[in-house]
């Protein structure tokens, strides 16, 4: 089956800075990767996703990158703020609607 | 337009008895799948469920059990529960078709004693 791989787990950034997370994915017909950003005792919240016929794409201040060859994909947070501090997940899907999940990377946005 | 409703929040079990957690997707939507959080596992897909079949399962013992309705409304069954079983289970609604954005309810919080 699918096995999603995340990091970093945890990422301290200065407010303003960008913030990089990076996953890894093992199943080559994986064609769906969303992200979720998860506040402290809130839902999963899906904030951007891709699929595998595009490279990139971005939302405001958030971008995803998708490289099939290499089979990893990327989210950027430019101009961080506090606001943006949760766990996000990295998540990928090769048919259906079964994700499959990395680990989880909790971001912490200083002020 | 209403999001995800789950049902209980919160619920305290014993070993071994059995618990029906409910779904009710947004307004539309037709798929249904269930995952469960853990803070050691992660988040971790348990099945879908779309026109009231099960279309895709999780690598979960067969304790674990789920239904559709005919409204998209969907229950998802765990009996003989575990200590283990101790989670956030999480539903998620789309529409129909595949890989289509999942969005989450708030999740019930489920502890077993």
């Amino acid at each position: 089956g699918e096995n999603v791989e995340q990091h970093p787990s945890t990422l301290s950034v200065q407010e303003g800075d960008s913030a990089v997370i990076k996953c890894t994915y093992s199943d080559s017909a994986s064609n769906y990767f969303p992200w979720y950003k998860q506040e402290l005792g809130k839902r999963p919240q899906l904030i951007i996703d891709i699929r595998s016929n595009v490279g990139e794409k971005k939302d405001q201040r958030i971008a995803v990158t998708l490289n099939k060859t290499a089979k990893h994909f990327s989210l950027h947070i430019t101009e961080t703020q506090p606001e943006d501090s949760a766990v996000y997940f990295c998540a990928a899907s090769n048919a259906g609607n079964m994700l499959t999940f990395g680990g989880g990377t909790r971001l912490m946005v200083k002020p | 337009k209403a999001g995800v409703t789950q049902t209980p929040r919160y619920l305290i079990k014993t070993r071994g008895q059995q618990v029906t957690l409910s779904c009710s997707p947004i307004s539309g939507h037709r798929s249904v799948s269930w995952y469960q959080q853990t803070p050691g596992q992660g988040l971790q897909f348990l099945f879908e469920y779309f026109s009231e079949t099960q279309r895709n399962k999780g690598n979960f013992p067969g304790r674990f059990s789920g239904r559709q309705f005919s409204n998209s409304r969907s229950e998802m069954n765990v009996s003989t529960l575990e200590l283990g079983d101790s989670a956030l289970y999480l539903c998620a609604s789309s529409l129909a078709g595949s890989n289509q954005p999942q969005h989450f309810g708030d999740g019930t919080r489920l502890s077993i004693l």
